[in-house]
């Protein structure tokens, strides 16, 4: 069993929708909760940073973490082209340094 | 402010071939890192460095993988013979002190074996 399992997708929805993207991890340890946002041939970039459980808004964005459940999901309210992308979720354990990345679930945003 | 950067941008090699890719990180920075990332999956981190120490390599392949930062700052990743399962693309990235602090990610090199 991988530590974080995501679901990869493709998730095509039309433009306006609300997506909700999840992550399900099975280590205890981990306590730091990231999604990265990586459009085609570019790297990664932070998009919600999150510690322990509870939930986190950034406009559009909202990052929910539920710790007893080990599952965590990122919504995107009125979804637009501009967020068709790739979104990885990664964690970290308290006290670590490493990110343990999920494999990525592809959206594609459409007029 | 200048992102991280890396170099080529796009490789290709037959099997037991050697490659390098060069990373220089944000300016500052004092952590850097060297993330594997195969097809369909998310990065791997293969080696983190602190200033031109190593923090952790646990998961790089060493019989065949080398990473070195002299003076802190640049880094190189070679690759030496390459194998058809190297076929990933090899994304830099560096953070102010490491731990807790954001990690900033570079375009990656994409590299095939044939």
């Amino acid at each position: 069993q991988k530590e974080v399992e995501q679901d990869p997708g493709p998730l095509s929805v039309p433009e306006g929708a609300i997506v909700s993207l999840n992550c399900t991890y099975s280590n205890s340890a981990f306590q730091y909760f990231m999604w990265y946002r990586q459009y085609s041939r570019k790297g990664p970039e932070l998009l919600m940073y999150t510690y322990s459980s509870g939930n986190k808004e950034d406009g559009r964005f909202t990052a929910q973490v539920d710790k007893s459940s080990k599952y965590i999901s990122l919504f995107i309210r009125d979804s637009q082209p501009s967020d068709s992308a790739t979104y990885l979720c990664a964690m970290r354990a308290g006290g670590g340094n490493k990110l343990t990345f999920g494999t990525g679930t592809q959206l594609k945003v459409e007029l | 402010e200048a992102g991280v950067a890396q170099s080529p941008r796009y490789k290709i090699i037959e099997k037991r071939q050697s490659v390098a890719f060069w990373c220089n990180p944000i300016s500052g920075h004092a952590t850097l890192y060297w993330y594997q990332q195969i097809l369909g999956q998310g990065p791997k981190l293969l080696i983190q460095f602190q200033n031109n120490g190593v923090v952790d390599d646990s998961q790089l392949p060493k019989d065949r993988f080398s990473a070195e930062r002299l003076k802190g700052v640049d880094s190189t990743l070679k690759i030496q013979p390459a194998k058809l399962e190297d076929s990933a693309v090899y994304l830099c990235a560096s953070s102010w002190r490491g731990g807790a602090d954001t990690q900033y990610f570079g375009p990656g090199t994409r590299l095939t074996v044939l």
